[in-house]
């Protein structure tokens, strides 16, 4: 069966600082891959999603960049955080065949 | 663009009893689908139902499912015999056919009550 990891669970930046979170999907190949974020009391948008290794749309222009330098491995990014970019951050994914998406844990990031 | 309105921000349940929760959405599309997702404490988003627009059969998935009005552009949610365990915020999304943009709603926070 599939199964989605992301970490870290939590993080808690200094602003200015950088990013790296890590999702990962296992026992599917060629995945389609998801970067979201929640806002407090609101619903998802979508940051960034990924159709293969390399290949990157953005949906949402701001600090954040994405990378999946594996087929299987999907990496968001900041160079700088700001306030702003606190939240919750879900990674999900789907098979090429299939319109649904499956959500991994998530991570709460809190930028002081 | 697409849009997914919740109108219930939040619900309450007796525990046993059955509620629905409300989702319409705006689409010129044809071929689109359509998702209830979980969410509880944990903030896991965890998939409920789902259902295809071509479908007119409504979905059901044990003790839920939807009654999806495509002229009406309504898709909602129906729990029968809820379970403290259904507490969660539930959202709504949307889907066009062969697009990456998941949309959803800002969710219903629903309560049962024991």
């Amino acid at each position: 069966s599939q199964t989605i990891h992301q970490w870290p669970a939590t993080l808690v930046q200094p602003v200015g600082s950088p990013l790296s979170l890590e999702c990962t999907v296992e026992g599917t190949s060629n995945p389609n891959l998801y970067w979201y974020r929640q806002a407090a009391g609101r619903g998802l948008q979508l940051l960034f999603y990924s159709v293969g290794i390399g290949q990157i749309s953005s949906e949402v222009p701001q600090n954040l960049s994405a990378s999946r330098p594996q087929d299987r491995q999907f990496i968001l990014s900041s160079k700088k955080l700001l306030l702003s970019d606190s939240g919750f951050y879900l990674c999900a994914w789907r098979a090429g065949s299939y319109n649904e998406q499956f959500f991994g844990p998530g991570t709460r990031l809190t930028v002081l | 663009a697409q849009t997914v309105t919740q109108s219930q921000p939040e619900m309450s349940v007796q525990e046993a009893e059955t509620v629905t929760l409300s989702c319409t959405y705006d689409t010129s599309e044809s071929d689109y689908y359509l998702f209830w997702y979980k969410q509880p404490p944990s903030r896991q988003m965890i998939l409920v139902i789902r259902q295809e627009a071509y479908k007119q059969q409504n979905a059901t998935e044990n003790r839920f499912s939807v009654n999806f009005q495509k002229a009406a552009k309504s898709f909602s949610l129906k729990i029968s015999d809820s379970q403290l365990g259904d507490a969660a915020m539930y959202f709504c999304a949307y889907v066009e056919g062969g697009s990456e943009k998941l949309v959803f709603g800002k969710g219903t926070k629903l309560t049962v009550n024991p």
